[in-house]
């Protein structure tokens, strides 16, 4: 089965640190990887995806994410967090369905705290 | 170009009432996912539509929910007799396909139901 580990519930930043929010993935054949954010009350943003190519992924507001094969993760790092980034970052991984369509798994979310 | 629209944002409902969230796709958009965030969770998949048909519906519980994506119309998701257990977010996401290749799934904002 596909799957996707946050290991960590939350993290804390000082804003101008850099940061990461780890993700391993467990899937069969190539993994398509996806990170989004979600604040208070708030729906889903994408934030970016890998699907094939170069192992760095760039995304919106800053973020980007190092694809590694050999350990299984699909971390996703800013080198200066801000306050504004405060909140829940869900990694996920598409399974594609019987039937075509696809379906994603997540994981169960970081919560991150960027502090003054 | 307007994002996913889910109507209503918040919903409540006595136990036994019957719950109708509606989704309305990107533009363009014609698969339909939808996905339930239960209190401190992840989201969890539910079901996939195209237009008029069920691609999947695996992750939908096989009493009182149901779910249609018409010809003309939002996605609808129905719960029937709704129980405490059923509060949750419930998120719908649109994606579009194009010679095979299936896109990223967007989302819209929410439908947060709550049964007293």
């Amino acid at each position: 089965a596909q799957s996707v580990a946050q290991p960590e519930d939350q993290v804390n930043v000082a804003e101008g640190n850099p940061l990461t929010v780890k993700c391993t993935y467990s899937v069969s054949g190539n993994p398509y990887l996806f990170w989004y954010v979600q604040y208070p009350n708030r729906g889903l943003q994408f934030l970016l995806k890998y699907i094939t190519g170069d192992n760095l992924v760039k995304g919106s507001y800053g973020f980007e994410a190092e694809f590694n094969k050999s350990q299984t993760s699909f971390h996703l790092k800013k080198p200066s967090a801000l306050v504004s980034d405060s909140a829940l970052y869900f990694c996920a991984v598409r399974f594609i369905l019987t039937g075509g369509g696809n379906k994603l798994t997540f994981g169960t979310g970081t919560q991150l705290k960027v502090e003054l | 170009n307007a994002g996913v629209m889910q109507n209503p944002r918040h919903l409540v409902r006595r136990r036994g009432q019957e719950a109708r969230l509606r989704c309305s796709p990107m533009k363009g958009h014609s698969h339909v996912y939808w996905y339930r965030q239960l209190p401190e969770e992840g989201l969890k998949f539910m079901v996939y539509l195209q237009k008029e048909n069920i691609i999947d519906e695996s992750g939908m519980p096989k009493e009182r929910f149901s779910a249609e994506f018409p010809k003309e119309g939002p996605s609808i998701l129905r719960i029937q007799q709704v129980v405490r257990g059923d509060s949750a977010a419930y998120f719908c996401a649109s994606s579009i396909e194009v010679a095979g290749v299936r896109y990223t799934q967007y989302f819209g904002p929410g439908t947060r139901l709550t049964v007293l």
